[in-house]
């Protein structure tokens, strides 16, 4: 399997545009997270997933965050619009199950700049 | 609340030297925990996880973790360093009730020849 692909790589972007962020989960995987991973706050859950559902979106930091899984294969992370203080490395994952009995596989990550 | 805490923001070891990372969890029952790896530019990598029986459980790369509930710890060992060790350990916390896995700020492992 190609395991869980990402992107854009690296994304560097003006405040006020419009990011989208991609991923790719492993096929058979029913469950998908969205991660932020930043130097002061380290990693934090976003979002997740289970069989193309938002389950908890709880840690979405505010309503210019959104995501979407609109097929078992395919899921999106959108800011809009984006600030400065989004700049990080934002890493989706899935699993078979819950993460309790499976394990997260991770993508290499979409680094955003944003200026 | 459910916390996750790594003491050690930055480690140093010589290769060949012995390795501990430490983990503490704050939670009210048993937690499901994990060990995750990430080299640099890379997503993370499960080490090895602990969810009940055997305290000492061994993982990928010659790591091993031994789960404390004493002590709310669960403390990463290898007992000699290789130079491709070097990297940024996470411990994380699987909740119960949720599927929510709750990560630590992470230890990053420079490592000497």
């Amino acid at each position: 399997d190609a395991g869980v692909i990402q992107s854009p790589r690296h994304e560097v972007t003006e405040m006020g545009q419009e990011v989208t962020l991609r991923c790719k989960p492993i096929s058979g995987h029913d469950y998908l997270f969205w991660y932020r991973q930043t130097m002061m706050r380290g990693l934090e859950l976003l979002i997740y997933f289970n069989n193309n559902v938002p389950i908890d979106d709880s840690g979405m930091p505010e309503d210019r965050f959104s995501a979407k899984m609109p097929n078992a294969s395919f899921s999106t992370l959108k800011i809009q619009p984006s600030e400065p203080r989004d700049s990080a490395v934002y890493f989706c994952a899935s699993s078979f199950r819950s993460h309790n009995t499976g394990e997260l596989f991770f993508g290499e990550g979409s680094r955003l700049t944003v200026l | 609340a459910q916390s996750v805490t790594q003491p050690d923001i930055h480690i140093t070891v010589s290769e060949g030297a012995s390795l501990e990372l430490r983990c503490n969890y704050s939670y009210g029952a048993t937690p499901y925990l994990f060990w995750y790896v990430q080299s640099p530019g890379q997503g993370l990598q499960l080490l090895l996880k602990y969810f009940s029986g055997d305290t000492l459980v061994q993982g990928i790369k010659g790591f091993e973790a031994e789960f404390k509930r004493s002590q709310s710890s669960f403390n990463l060992r290898k007992p000699s360093v290789h130079w491709s060790d070097a990297a940024e350990y996470f411990c994380a916390v699987g909740l119960y009730n949720t599927d929510k896995l709750i990560f630590g700020t992470g230890t990053r492992l420079q490592v000497f020849p």
